[in-house]
């Protein structure tokens, strides 16, 4: 198993260019998330997907996208790139029980990302 | 709404010592779950404890422990003989929803440095 995979590791981008931050999982979980982490922030949620279908702001929405493409993928898009935007950006998931019962949430390697 | 916190920005302490890691959480529900990360210099975020509310048990993994006080609103973790390996960024990390659907909500780490 990978686990969660992330594309790319690296990315460097212009003001205003766009971009996909790609993320897929193979352990079958059914809830995805966006995180993005700042210098003396810890991790912050951006968007999240609880099943196939679905997807949820978080904390951090402004400036970003996502698609959930299918069990297994759930993208990130940067439409319009700007500096604040700069970070690292992880994706996650984890398995969510019908019971309720959360299991432990599963990191990427994570992207990092610079806008000049 | 859920929140995280983690007085110490940075801890540096000789190897051999041990060091706890202070961590704060607030929350209203009574169903929740938490969470211990490890984030050494290589970036990736490795999984280390989830612990739920109504399991107040203590935990020891090895040189790890954890002590869990629903009363003081507290998850510490504690390193026994600490090792210059150990140096990372440690993160505390709080999930409240019935199933964690809506992500992690994050503390903003503890630097630990072990000087050899």
């Amino acid at each position: 198993n990978a686990g969660v995979t992330q594309t790319p590791k690296f990315q460097v981008l212009k003001t205003g260019q766009s971009m996909t931050l790609q993320c897929a999982q193979d352990m079958n979980h059914n809830s995805m998330y966006w995180y993005r982490q700042d210098p003396g922030m810890g991790l912050r949620l951006i968007y999240y997907s609880a099943s196939e279908g679905t997807t949820d702001k978080g904390e951090v929405p402004n400036g970003y996208n996502v698609s959930r493409l299918n069990k297994r993928e759930f993208s990130l898009r940067l439409e319009s790139a700007a500096p604040s935007q700069t970070s690292v950006y992880f994706c996650a998931s984890t398995l969510i029980r019908t019971s309720g019962f959360l299991d432990t949430q599963y990191f990427g390697p994570g992207t990092r990302l610079t806008v000049l | 709404a859920q929140k995280v916190t983690q007085a110490q920005t940075e801890i540096s302490v000789v190897e051999k010592e041990d060091v706890t890691l202070d961590c704060v959480y607030e929350t209203r529900d009574t169903t929740y779950y938490l969470f211990w990360y490890k984030q050494p210099p290589s970036g990736e975020l490795v999984f280390l404890i989830r612990r739920n509310s109504f399991d107040e048990q203590n935990e020891i993994s090895g040189r790890y422990s954890w002590n869990f006080q629903k009363s003081t609103s507290s998850f510490n973790f504690t390193i026994t003989a600490s090792q210059v390996v150990d140096s990372a960024v440690y993160f505390c990390a709080l999930s409240v929803s019935g199933g964690g659907a809506d992500g992690l909500t994050f503390g903003k780490g503890t630097h630990l440095i072990i000087q050899p």
